[in-house]
């Protein structure tokens, strides 16, 4: 049972370089979210897709973009990385919306430093 | 604006001792509640949700939680607590958001469970 896999797990990336965090989801899921964590800080939502070809801003999307090419993969792009973006990353997807009664299955998350 | 309040960011108790994590929540309708636990280096796992009806709300690994509305409460129990419910539990709340299903999370509350 993969679930929502993401990869790298771990990374270090310097000031103004540029990565593509994985994910991808093997249950047939139309919703698909990054958050990130930060200490003291709970989980705050980067970008969402309610389906494949559709994506759309969260509260913290700034520094970030997304895409939706098809219904289980969501990468997740960091242009010129900053200090700023030193956090957990967790993907996640559910088969509709929270306010469905569905559950959102989280994967492992990726740890990202950028000095 | 809803928002969720844990005010115990970290709580220790004795194993086989009783548990309560609190939960407040701001939100004018009807809440859709959710508690979450992450175990060490894992994502988040959903362990309940309500969202209508029965105010006390059963979930997995024997937590169980009581939606009072007078209390904006949303408080996560447990009557005797196992070792490896060591862990960060997560409150979250969700409604419709500049035209998203937004899921707020709390900051988090972390169990130590001694012996």
């Amino acid at each position: 049972n993969a679930g929502v896999t993401q990869t790298p797990k771990f990374r270090i990336l310097k000031i103004g370089q540029s990565m593509t965090l994985q994910c991808t989801q093997d249950m047939n899921h139309n919703y698909m979210y990054w958050y990130r964590q930060d200490p003291g800080m709970g989980l705050k939502l980067i970008y969402y897709s309610v389906g494949a070809g559709i994506t759309d801003k969260g509260e913290v999307p700034n520094g970030y973009n997304v895409s939706r090419s098809t219904t289980e993969d969501f990468p997740l792009r960091l242009e010129l990385a900053a200090p700023s973006q030193t956090s957990v990353y967790f993907c996640a997807s559910s088969r509709t919306g929270p306010l469905s009664g569905n559950t959102i299955y989280f994967g492992e998350g990726s740890w990202l430093t950028v000095v | 604006a809803q928002s969720v309040t844990q005010p115990d960011i970290h709580i220790t108790v004795s194993e086989g001792a009783s548990l309560e994590l609190r939960c407040n929540y701001s939100y004018g309708a009807t809440p859709y509640l959710f508690w979450y636990v992450q175990s060490p280096g894992q994502g988040l796992q959903l362990l309940l949700k309500y969202f209508s009806g029965d105010t006390l709300v059963q979930g997995i690994k024997g937590f169980e939680a009581e939606f009072k509305r007078s209390q904006s409460s949303f408080n996560l129990r447990k009557p005797s607590v196992h070792w490896s419910d060591a862990a960060e539990y997560f409150c979250a709340v969700a409604q419709n958001s500049g035209g998203y299903q937004k899921v707020t999370f709390g900051i988090g509350t972390k169990l130590q469970v001694i012996p």
